[in-house]
């Protein structure tokens, strides 16, 4: 079964430095997605970047960027110049490329992101 | 606008009742999920639907029902069966069934059993 592991629990960051979340994943296939959603106060999940496990190029998204290493199953996001609004839940989640089965996603339990002005 | 609507915000049960929470969008996806969400726990997946009549178990369905009658419309039935439903409940959508495809997320549904 795949899981998927956020080991810290809670992280701060300074407003306009630069912080990174881990996530962890463990999976047998070779194809798969990977994603990081934010979920702030109002508790609307918020997709926030993607990765195909297929692309080398770890993706972009304006101040979001992700480390992917797929051989360590490893996908890290790193904010920055952080600012008030990212303070939120950030969820690491995987869903394999599998039309044949369950399409769903596997959540990791989340990371509470704290930004101090 | 575009999106996906879930009602109620707040829900409140007795013990022994069965509650409906509504989900619906007219983003015209063909896919439909429900997640359960519990303090310092992940998103589970309760039951998923990818076409309109059809629908699949997740995790953890026991306690649960849902139809999928029309395309923009998935209720979740939370029966008294299910022994501790106080939860976080959220609606999703995609585009279709494709692992690519971004889930949207609904606000949620907070459900409190008294």
């Amino acid at each position: 079964a795949q899981t998927v592991t956020q080991s810290q629990p809670e992280m701060s960051v300074q407003e306009a430095e630069t912080v990174t979340l881990s996530c962890t994943y463990d999976t047998s296939e070779s194809d798969y997605y990977l994603f990081w959603y934010k979920q702030p106060p109002s508790r609307q999940m918020i997709l926030v970047i993607r990765q195909e496990a297929y692309k080398q190029q770890n993706a972009t998204e304006n101040r979001f960027s992700v480390n992917f290493q797929k051989a360590a199953k490893s996908f890290s996001l790193k904010i920055s110049d952080s600012q008030l609004g990212d303070a939120a839940m950030y969820f690491c989640a995987y869903r394999p490329q599998d039309w044949g089965g369950s399409e769903k996603l596997v959540f990791g339990k989340g990371m509470k992101l704290t930004v101090n002005p | 606008d575009g999106g996906i609507t879930q009602s109620p915000k707040y829900l409140f049960r007795k013990e022994g009742q069965n509650v409906t929470l509504s989900c619906e969008q007219n983003l015209n996806h063909d896919a439909m999920y429900w997640y359960r969400q519990d303090p310092g726990q992940g998103l589970r997946l309760i039951y998923y639907s990818q076409i309109v009549n059809d629908f699949q178990k997740g995790d953890i369905a026991e306690g649960y029902s849902v139809s999928r009658e029309k395309k923009e419309s998935f209720p979740l039935t939370v029966t008294s069966a299910q022994k501790n439903p106080t939860a976080f409940y959220l609606c999703a959508s995609s585009e279709d069934r494709s692992s690519y495809n971004e889930q949207f997320f609904g606000p949620g549904t907070r459900l409190t059993v008294l």
